[in-house]
């Protein structure tokens, strides 16, 4: 199994303009999670997904737009990049079960300029 | 979710013990304790968890105290490998799409 993948690794974004960030894992698991990490600090929650289909909001989710057609792929959509999105953003993905653990993903450094 | 508390950072000899506390005194039945560490640069990673008693699995053990407001990740033989961000989280046992709420975390750093 490959896991959580991450697609870009890197990429710098103009001010305006709009991408995606794309997130897959291959081991079946029901939920999925967008969350960012700002410099010195922890983890932030953008968007999560507990299903194909279904979507929900996170704790910083303004600017970031995310869908969930298949059980493998969660992509994350900049809708129009912003300075304030510079980040590092970490892709994860779990069973439903009450002991489920996270699997990340390696992570894609966005740059905003 | 509970609120955790974790000292900034914390130094251990390589071979010796690290003990990390986490304190969630607000922490209530319905809630796990979590622990993830984060090596520079790379996702989290998932170590072990627990609700009431104490936990050992192959990278740590977790011990809870009676009244569940403190909790201590205890890494038997620290490694230079293991020098990382550790984070305590707690989580409610069911809803809410897994979903997890990181704190700053605890820097250790292993020594030779």
């Amino acid at each position: 199994n490959a896991g959580v993948t991450q697609t870009p690794k890197f990429q710098v974004l103009k001010t305006g303009q709009s991408m995606t960030l794309q997130c897959a894992q291959d081991m079946n698991h029901e939920y999925m999670s967008w969350y960012r990490q700002d410099p010195g600090m922890g983890l932030r929650l953008i968007h999560y997904s507990v299903g194909a289909g279904i979507t929900d909001q996170g704790e910083v989710p303004n600017g970031y737009n995310v869908s969930r057609s298949t059980t493998e792929d969660f992509p994350l959509r900049l809708l129009s990049a912003a300075p304030s999105q510079t980040s590092v953003y970490f892709c994860a993905s779990s069973t439903s079960s009450s002991y489920n653990e996270q699997f990340f993903g390696p992570g894609t450094r966005l740059t905003v300029l | 979710d509970a609120k955790t508390t974790q000292p900034t950072s914390m130094d251990c000899a390589e071979g010796r013990a690290a003990n990390l506390p986490c304190n969630h005194s607000t922490i209530s039945g319905n809630e796990y304790v979590y622990w993830y560490r984060q090596i520079h640069s790379q996702g989290p990673q998932y170590i072990i968890h627990g609700l009431k008693n104490n936990e050992t699995n192959e990278m740590a053990s977790l011990i809870i105290t009676e009244d569940r407001k403190s909790s201590t990740l205890i890494l038997p033989h620290a490694t230079l490998r293991d020098t990382a961000v550790y984070y305590c989280i707690v989580r409610m046992i069911t809803g809410g799409g897994n979903k997890l709420t990181f704190g700053t975390g605890t820097q250790l750093k292993v020594e030779l």
